[in-house]
């Protein structure tokens, strides 16, 4: 039993368009983080939120904790193809990150 | 400062054979992670050091699987008698400290291919 789902697990759009990635859960989190991971690398941090409800915008990117601190998306405004990976959210438990399924993104020219 | 740094980068080993990863924290990190992620899926943890704390093995797929942290910086993951089900990327992250807040910085893995 995956305890963090993403959905979707794939996405190809052309650039320009919008997207969101949802990450859920059925267990409360102290915090949240999203993290992007290319070919041949580990994954970097975006963001982590914290408060429920909280919403952090980083350029294009924007992220949201559920207000139940259960769940949380990523919205991506006019993709450009250098926002091509795998994104990941992340939930603290038990002071374990614990890793959802990821989503993976491929934004044509 | 260096990042994580983990070796080697790839291994192809035979089944049944045991294999060695090895991580270098960030100096000074004193949280250490190891995750397996296969075909560039989700991150499955599998391990969790925190100084000097006993460390949470309860990620580990079978006892084939073990690890340790020695002084307190370099890890190394070990699994014996290998299975091609254990083929995989193995990360390692590190952390300042295990707060809810600290992020994890990664090495770039081990690719291991058991044949």
């Amino acid at each position: 039993t995956q305890l963090l789902e993403q959905s979707p697990q794939f996405l190809s759009i052309q650039e320009g368009e919008n997207l969101t990635v949802y990450c859920n859960s059925s267990s409360v989190f102290s915090s949240l983080q999203w993290y992007r991971q290319e070919p041949g690398e580990g994954p970097v941090l975006l963001v982590t939120v914290v408060t429920g409800g909280e919403v952090k915008k980083l350029k294009r990117l924007t992220f949201q904790f559920g207000d139940a601190r259960k769940d949380s998306s990523l919205h991506i405004t006019a993709a450009q193809p250098g926002d091509t990976g795998l994104y990941l959210c992340a939930g603290d438990k038990s002071d374990k990150l614990i890793f959802g399924t990821g989503t993976r993104l491929q934004v044509f020219p | 400062g260096a990042g994580v740094s983990q070796s080697p980068s790839n291994k192809v080993t035979e089944k049944g054979k045991d294999v060695e990863l090895r991580c270098d924290p960030i100096s000074g990190h004193t949280a250490l992670y190891w995750y397996r992620q296969s075909l560039g899926q989700g991150l499955e943890f599998l391990i969790y050091f925190q100084g000097n704390s006993a460390p949470d093995k309860s990620g580990l797929p079978s006892d084939r699987f073990s690890a340790e942290r020695t002084g307190g910086s370099v890890s190394t993951l070990t699994i014996q008698r290998t299975q091609q089900e254990d083929s995989a990327v193995y990360l390692c992250a590190s952390s300042l400290e295990r707060q809810h807040n600290s992020p994890l910085h990664f090495g770039n893995g081990t690719r291991l291919t058991v044949t």
